[in-house]
């Protein structure tokens, strides 16, 4: 079974600073997908980006991109120009492909503090 | 756009009551899912359909039942509610459509304490 593995409960970074999520998985698989998801106080799930393990670019969604290491089995996210509004928890996710692509499965979580 | 819909928004049960909890989505998606999220866990997927008459389990499926008869339309019932199942319950859906993997739409989540 595929696994993710989110080591750093918590994070915190000054208003305007950049800061880094990281993220590992555990896969036999070729071909999948990687997503982070942030969960702020109003428990809402909202998709920030996401990266097929096909590409070799770096996904980017304005000031969120993340660094994907394929051989490594790394997903860390860079949250650039931080904001108030970007604290919240972050979930890094995992999908398969193929048969496997009905399961998300779902990192521990990082809880990211932006201090003004 | 309503997107997905769960009700309730929070509910208490008592040790062995039964409930249902629902969710519904209007972007004619064939996938819907049902999460728990524990504090410490992240979410873990209790079920899962891929289109109306097709439900099948994920990795927490113990003491939750599901069906899903018409596509809009995936609850999530609890037989006999267990403390264990203190949780936030998030239903999420995405449609099959392509050859891409498209991203979960998640309902906004359901509070349930069982005392």
């Amino acid at each position: 079974a595929q696994t993710v593995t989110q080591s750093q409960p918590e994070m915190s970074v000054q208003e305007a600073e950049t800061v880094t999520l990281s993220c590992t998985y555990d896969t036999s698989e070729s071909d999948y997908y990687l997503f982070w998801y942030k969960q702020p106080p109003s428990r809402q799930m909202i998709l920030v980006i996401r990266q097929e393990a096909y590409k070799q670019q770096n996904a980017t969604e304005n000031r969120f991109s993340v660094n994907f290491q394929k051989a490594a089995k790394s997903f860390s996210l860079k949250i650039s120009d931080s904001q108030l509004g970007d604290a919240a928890m972050y979930f890094c996710a995992y999908c398969g492909s193929g048969g496997s692509n009905y399961k998300l499965t779902f990192g521990k979580g990082t809880l990211l503090t932006v201090n003004p | 756009n309503a997107g997905v819909t769960q009700t309730p928004k929070f509910q208490v049960l008592k040790t062995g009551q039964s409930m249902t909890l629902q969710c519904a989505q209007d972007m004619n998606h064939e996938y819907m899912s049902w999460y728990r999220q524990d504090p410490g866990m992240g979410l873990r997927l209790i079920h899962y359909s891929v289109g109306a008459g097709i439900t099948d389990q994920g990795e927490v499926p113990n003491g939750y039942n599901v069906s899903r008869s018409t596509t809009e339309d995936f609850p999530l019932r609890l037989l006999s509610a267990a403390p264990s199942q203190t949780s936030v319950y998030f239903c999420a859906s995405r449609t099959l459509a392509g050859t891409d993997n498209s991203p979960l739409h998640f309902g906004n989540g359901t509070r349930l304490t069982v005392t």
